[in-house]
């Protein structure tokens, strides 16, 4: 069981390219999540997925986009990177309506030159 | 308008002694809080949770308080050990949504 797992760990992009960061969960959660966390800050919702199919926007959505075309996956993608992308992205996963807890997985780190 | 604050950078603590974290929080509308706690360059791991309807829960050498009046939580960490050193953030759940507000953290450091 190896929980959420994420790909890459690291990334280095210059300003307009586009890449899409995967997560993975195989404890069969309904909701997934996308954060990124910046110096100083707490973590910032970028979008969220409740099933496979459905996808909605959180906190900081602008310039990514995200699908969830099956329940274990959870695709954020950058169209045209910026350098205000560069930060360190988080995927989570909670189980469902019962009980708050989400999983986290170990990170990507993103470099936007 | 940070609605979840942890106001408190840093803190260092001998081991054996207590930690406590704090954090503050200024909606009425959350359900849960929890914290998390942080190691370099690995993603957050789930510690422990409060119900809003409660004012403590235990976990071993974890305990989180909470104070409605006050919109006030606590981490108390006894005895503190080398290996808590770490990131912990504080996260409020909205009632009836999928959403979390999170806190800056607190950089805990436990001196051997």
């Amino acid at each position: 069981n190896a929980g959420v797992t994420q790909t890459p760990k690291f990334r280095v992009l210059k300003t307009g390219q586009s890449m899409t960061l995967l997560c993975a969960q195989d404890m069969n959660h309904e909701y997934m999540y996308w954060y990124r966390q910046d110096p100083g800050m707490g973590l910032r919702l970028i979008h969220y997925s409740v099933g496979e199919g459905t996808t909605a926007k959180g906190e900081v959505p602008d310039g990514y986009n995200v699908s969830r075309l099956k329940k274990q996956n959870f695709l954020l993608g950058l169209e045209s990177a910026a350098p205000s992308q560069t930060s360190v992205y988080f995927c989570a996963s909670r189980p469902g309506p019962a009980g708050p807890t989400q999983y986290f997985g170990p990170g990507t780190r993103l470099l936007v030159l | 308008d940070q609605q979840v604050k942890q106001n408190s950078p840093s803190l260092s603590v001998q081991e054996g002694r207590i930690s406590i974290l704090n954090c503050d929080y200024t909606n009425s509308m959350f359900d849960y809080f929890l914290w998390y706690k942080k190691y370099p360059a690995e993603g957050p791991t789930f510690l422990i949770s409060i119900s809003s309807i409660k004012d403590k829960n235990e976990d071993g050498r974890f305990t989180v308080f909470l104070n409605k009046s006050a919109k006030h939580l606590s981490l108390h960490i006894v005895p503190s050990q080398p290996g808590d050193s770490a990131v912990y953030f504080c996260a409020a759940h909205y009632s009836g949504t999928y959403k979390y507000i999170f806190g800056t953290g607190t950089r805990l450091k436990v001196l051997a």
